[in-house]
């Protein structure tokens, strides 16, 4: 079993709807989450941090923490064709500490 | 500077050269950590610095990888007789000591042929 796991896609959303990405992690102990977009050819972007359980909102997007199901989730609203890019889930056991990486969700979003 | 530089931008390489790639963090950031991707965006962990301590190296191959970070000089990642599956993209990043995000740099494709 992979540390994190996310679903590969291709998800693809029409433009103007909800784009949802899911992911599950393994180590309980994990502390922090975070959410990267990486388009292709390019380094991952913070896109969004999460550390408690519950949700997240930093304009069109929703970070949601469920630590008992050890489940994260990010909500896109109103998604553009710029938000199409790999999604990373990445999960951090304590500061200073290295970022292990979901395989990432591919999302396309079509006009 | 405000952004993780890493140089070159590509590097090519015939099996069995050496390969060395640099990365300036961002400045104040005293966590350096660098990580592969490889196809299908597997992300792997190599090695992470404290300063120029060595905090964690749980993902380096030992045998032909090596890592520094020095004063005053950017860090380096080091692979020694390069092989076919070492082409990857290597990313940089950095992070402050009382934060938990990790900025990114460009990264670093490295081509062996």
């Amino acid at each position: 079993q992979k540390e994190v796991e996310q679903n590969s896609g291709p998800l693809s959303v029409p433009e103007g709807a909800i784009a949802s990405l899911n992911c599950t992690y393994s180590d309980r102990v994990s502390q922090s989450f975070f959410w990267y977009r990486q388009y292709s050819g390019k380094s991952p972007e913070l896109i969004m941090s999460i550390y408690s359980n519950g949700d997240k909102e930093d304009g069109r997007f929703t970070a949601q923490l469920n630590k008992a199901s050890q489940y994260v989730s990010l909500l896109i609203r109103d998604s553009q064709p710029s938000d199409s890019a790999t999604y990373l889930c990445a999960v951090l056991r304590s500061s200073a500490s290295k970022i292990i990486f979901g395989s990432g969700t591919r999302l396309s979003i079509r006009p | 500077g405000e952004e993780v530089a890493q140089t070159p931008k590509h590097l090519v390489r015939g099996e069995g050269q050496k390969a060395k790639l640099y990365c300036a963090p961002i400045k104040g950031h005293s966590y350096v950590f660098w990580y592969q991707q490889v196809l299908k965006n597997e992300f792997k962990f190599l090695i992470s610095f404290q300063n120029e301590n060595v905090f964690d190296e749980t993902g380096m191959p030992k045998e032909r990888f090596s890592a520094k970070c020095l004063p005053n000089s950017p860090c380096s990642l080091e692979i020694q007789a390069t092989k076919l599956e070492d082409s990857a993209v290597y990313f940089c990043a950095s992070s402050q000591p009382d934060r938990t995000w990790q900025y990114f740099g460009p990264g670093t494709r490295l081509t062996v042929l």
